[in-house]
């Protein structure tokens, strides 16, 4: 079954700190990965894409196969930054479902 | 530009009562239309989605169904709403191709069932 799953509910980090968004997955296939943001009061958007390996807004997402996961990563935290971030995952064998994660809230304190 | 609206924003009904939620999206055509519910703790789950006129995909069987009857058009219905149907509800777009997986999303549903 296709499932994406993210451990931490609640994530706090000081200004300035390292962050990281616990991201992992079950599929059998090779799955395109995505993070996607809401923050407050705004509609939930795109974040980046794995396939892309670009960097947005300072973070950074890999996609490693072995260990099935896609953690996103930001060295300097932003007050800025916080915000809901949710993992998804597209079944390449479906071009058409997109299945998300339970999400994490990122909290920056300043 | 693409846009996607839907409404209500807030609705609030009774235990039993039907449920229409509409969505529509502008500027695209042929796109892949989704509802979700976002649930505190549960995060964003895949209600339907539909790739095309009269084309339904249900993820989760429960009371809730829901309708293509327009390219551009997605409505969410329910004829008799449950407690646990109260949540907030997103609907999406994406285009199904080479893109597949940006969603867009609209600015969602908040349904409370007394």
């Amino acid at each position: 079954a296709q499932r994406v799953t993210q451990p931490e509910k609640l994530l706090s980090v000081f200004k300035g700190a390292p962050v990281e968004l616990k991201c992992n997955y079950s599929y059998s296939g090779s799955p395109e990965l995505f993070w996607y943001v809401q923050y407050s009061r705004q509609r939930l958007q795109l974040l980046l894409r794995h396939i892309s390996r670009e960097s947005i807004k300072g973070f950074t997402a890999d996609l490693n196969k072995g260990e099935t996961s896609f953690h996103l990563k930001k060295p300097f935290a932003q007050e800025e930054d916080s915000a809901m971030y949710y993992c998804a995952l597209l079944p390449k064998t479906s071009y058409d479902k997109v299945i998300f994660g339970p999400g994490t809230s990122l909290s920056v304190i300043p | 530009s693409q846009t996607i609206h839907q409404w209500p924003a807030t609705l609030v009904q009774p235990v039993g009562s039907p449920l229409s939620l509409e969505c529509t999206v502008e500027g695209t055509s042929n796109p892949n239309l989704y509802w979700y519910r976002q649930a505190a703790g549960r995060g964003l789950q895949l209600l339907f989605y539909s790739v095309g006129i009269g084309q339904i995909s249900s993820e989760v069987p429960q009371n809730l169904s829901a309708s293509r009857p327009q390219d551009r058009q997605f409505i969410l219905s329910s004829k008799k709403l449950l407690l646990s149907d109260s949540g907030f509800y997103l609907c999406a777009w994406g285009d199904g191709t080479v893109n597949a997986g940006e969603l867009f999303f609209g600015e969602g549903s908040r349904l409370t069932v007394l």
